[in-house]
């Protein structure tokens, strides 16, 4: 069973359009995030989702919006695509307050979506 | 802030041999876990190793173990008897504001 998934793994997309890149976790994880790796491969956090509600907000563009409708999915809505847009995409989760061990803070990745801004 | 440096860039190692990873980290938190995550080309992030902060023996799986250093700032990473399979980038991360920092990274190159 997959513990966290992405949808889509590739989206090849025109400048100025927009897109969603879905999130779910079945790990029973309170808190979700999405990280942005790019060219280089430096992987950088840009938001934080604790039960639903936004606790990170790393000073992304608002065009990138996330958006829990559960405790369980974290999905990343971008708008009006830009060139510097193209990367690699995570969602990850972790245990959160419910961990009864000390693996809080220990966060689980997703596969990755790759976006390719045309 | 808080920063997470990897001063290798790339490294190579033998088939069952020994390589260490370096990583430095630099927070004002007295709280904070460390980890070291492994990027194969599949690019799926995959957690090796853990180590909370207030611990002061070093954790270990199974080939994996760190060298922590807390007043150095010093995390690194040792990997024993090598395998083709540990092919990869590896990310030094840092959490102490309920968000991973980390480092550049460090390609290893196992070769036969």
């Amino acid at each position: 069973d997959t513990a966290v998934s992405q949808t889509p793994k590739y989206l090849v997309t025109q400048m100025g359009n927009d897109k969603s890149i879905k999130c779910e976790q079945n790990l029973g994880h309170d808190t979700m995030y999405w990280y942005k790796q790019d060219s280089k491969k430096f992987l950088k956090i840009m938001f934080s989702y604790n039960n639903k509600e936004l606790i990170i907000n790393e000073t992304v563009p608002n065009r990138f919006s996330p958006k829990s409708p559960d405790k369980a999915h974290l999905n990343l809505h971008i708008n009006s695509l830009e060139l510097g847009d193209s990367a690699v995409y995570f969602c990850a989760s972790s245990p959160g307050e419910t961990s009864e061990d000390s693996s809080t803070d220990t966060q689980y990745f997703g596969p990755g979506t790759r976006l390719t801004v045309l | 802030a808080q920063t997470v440096t990897q001063s290798q860039p790339e490294m190579s190692v033998q088939e069952a041999e020994t390589v260490t990873l370096s990583c430095t980290y630099d927070t004002s938190e007295n709280n904070y876990y460390l980890f070291w995550y492994k990027q194969p080309p599949s690019r799926q992030m995959i957690l090796v190793i853990r180590q909370e902060a207030y611990k002061q023996q070093n954790a270990t799986e199974n080939r994996f173990s760190v060298n922590f250093q807390k007043a150095a700032k010093s995390f690194s990473l040792k990997i024993s008897d090598s395998q083709l399979g540990d092919t990869a980038m590896y990310f030094c991360a840092l959490d102490s504001t309920l968000k991973l920092v980390f480092g550049a990274g460090t390609i290893l190159r196992v070769k036969s």
